[in-house]
């Protein structure tokens, strides 16, 4: 089946360090994958998508690179800011409906200054 | 951008109660729009899909008749959780899909707690 396994939270980091949230995948076929982003109080927003093998998306600083030999969809980021604390979640469609997601539990970041 | 407005943020009620969940997409009309959970510690899943006019499509192991879902309009879309029971306690969030842009827009979500 399909499915999304995102590293455990609370990630908690000072202004300016280094990130990277774990993300890998189980699908058949070739997944699109994405990584979304909820702010307190809002609604999930689309912050990056990689839609075929070693294609890497980026946003905000953000990057994630699509890794088939990995089943990988890790996101990275060089320097965090404390407006980055967030819920970040990793997920997965299989062809074309855009809708029927699968996702990751979600991991938490706290930023601090 | 697109705002898809989610109501109530949380909600707590007596075991046996119903209760209902709205989703409305304020500037866009959705055509399709979806429905997730979310147990603690667990993934945000999906629970059915819904068309305009037409009968949700529930996914595998979601009791239909538990979860009535109702889209009369392409603005609103209803998640009512009928006879709600402890275990049904969750993280619940709606999204709407543009028809033409083929965009994915969510609602904050809903916290319910069932006593």
């Amino acid at each position: 089946g399909n499915s999304v396994t995102q590293m455990e939270g609370p990630v908690t980091l000072s202004e300016e360090a280094f990130l990277t949230i774990n993300c890998t995948y189980t699908a058949t076929g070739y997944p699109s994958l994405f990584w979304y982003v909820q702010y307190p109080g809002e609604g999930l927003q689309l912050l990056l998508k990689a839609t075929k093998a070693d294609d890497k998306g980026s946003n905000k600083g953000f990057e994630a690179t699509y890794r088939k030999e990995t089943t990988s969809f890790h996101l990275e980021k060089g320097s965090v800011q404390v407006s980055d604390s967030a819920v970040y979640f990793c997920a997965l469609i299989r062809g074309s409906t855009l809708g029927r997601l699968y996702f990751g539990r979600g991991t938490q970041l706290t930023v601090w200054p | 951008g697109a705002v898809v407005s989610q109501h109530p943020s949380w909600v707590i009620c007596k075991s046996g109660t119903s209760v209902k969940i709205e989703c409305r997409s304020l500037d866009f009309q959705a055509t399709t729009m979806f429905w997730y959970r979310q147990f603690p510690k667990q993934s945000l899943m999906l629970m059915a899909t819904s068309n305009e006019g037409s009968k949700a499509t529930y996914e595998q192991g979601v009791e239909k008749d538990k979860f009535l879902i109702n889209h009369a309009s392409l603005t609103l879309s209803t998640l009512t959780v009928t006879s709600a029971h402890p275990e049904d306690s969750s993280f619940y969030i709606c999204s709407a899909r543009t028809g033409v842009a083929e965009k994915l827009f969510f609602g904050s979500g809903t916290q319910l707690s069932v006593l």
